[in-house]
């Protein structure tokens, strides 16, 4: 059973930061690997995707790595800026029919 | 391209009563997920539509959830009776066939409290 884990469950950092979100998972057979952003109250709005061929993708301020064989993955926020407080969840897609299994998510507090 | 939408947006009912759910994919999207997310957890899957037939339901409490997705479009889920554990945001999220990225668009969420 796909087990994911979250380090830290909660971070707070002065704006202008750089900062590293921490996601473990326990099968490295995986399909592929999302990062989303959940603001309070909201859904879930997905922020970068890796495949399981790749090691990284960018996205403005924003990049993901994974390491399937040691099942690790992080997330990293260059220049953090207040708007940037949210919670943050990564999802591991396992097998064929592209279910999700989500970690405890990170909450992030960026302060002025 | 319109995103996925869900109603209500928030629910308040009394356990024992009985609530439902609806959820409009992307249009053109097969592939429906219903999941739960309790407060400070990560989302829970419940159940998994292609088209209109159930590929996953396995954490799907079955004996006061069922959901339906009749036509292979939009979907409902429902809950009767409604406990108290089951106060939770309810969230759909709908991806595209054919499509190896399997990337997952979730709608804003209904926020579910039982008292």
């Amino acid at each position: 059973k796909q087990e994911v884990t979250q380090i830290p469950a909660a971070l707070s950092v002065p704006e202008g930061e750089n900062l590293v979100l921490n996601c473990s998972f326990t099968d490295s057979a995986i399909y592929n690997l999302q990062w989303f952003r959940q603001d309070p109250g909201k859904g879930l709005t997905s922020l970068l995707l890796i495949q399981s061929s790749q090691r990284e993708q960018t996205s403005g301020r924003l990049n993901a790595s994974l390491d399937k064989s040691s099942g690790r993955s992080t997330l990293y926020i260059a220049a953090s800026q207040p708007g940037d407080s949210a919670t943050y969840l990564c999802a591991v897609n396992t097998g064929t029919a592209s279910k999700l299994t989500f970690g405890t998510g990170t909450r992030l507090q960026v302060t002025l | 391209e319109a995103g996925v939408a869900q109603s209500p947006r928030y629910k308040i009912i009394e356990k024992r009563q009985s609530v439902a759910f609806w959820c409009n994919p992307i249009s053109g999207h097969a592939t429906l997920y219903w999941y739960q997310q309790i407060l400070g957890q990560g989302p829970k899957l419940l159940i998994q539509f292609q088209n209109n037939g159930v590929v996953d339901d396995s954490q799907l409490p079955k004996d006061r959830f069922s959901a339906e997705r009749l036509k292979g479009v939009d979907s409902t889920l429902k809950i009767q009776p409604a406990k108290l554990e089951d106060s939770a945001v309810y969230l759909c999220a709908s991806t595209a066939s054919g499509v190896l990225s399997y990337e997952q668009y979730f709608g804003p969420g209904t926020r579910l409290t039982v008292t």
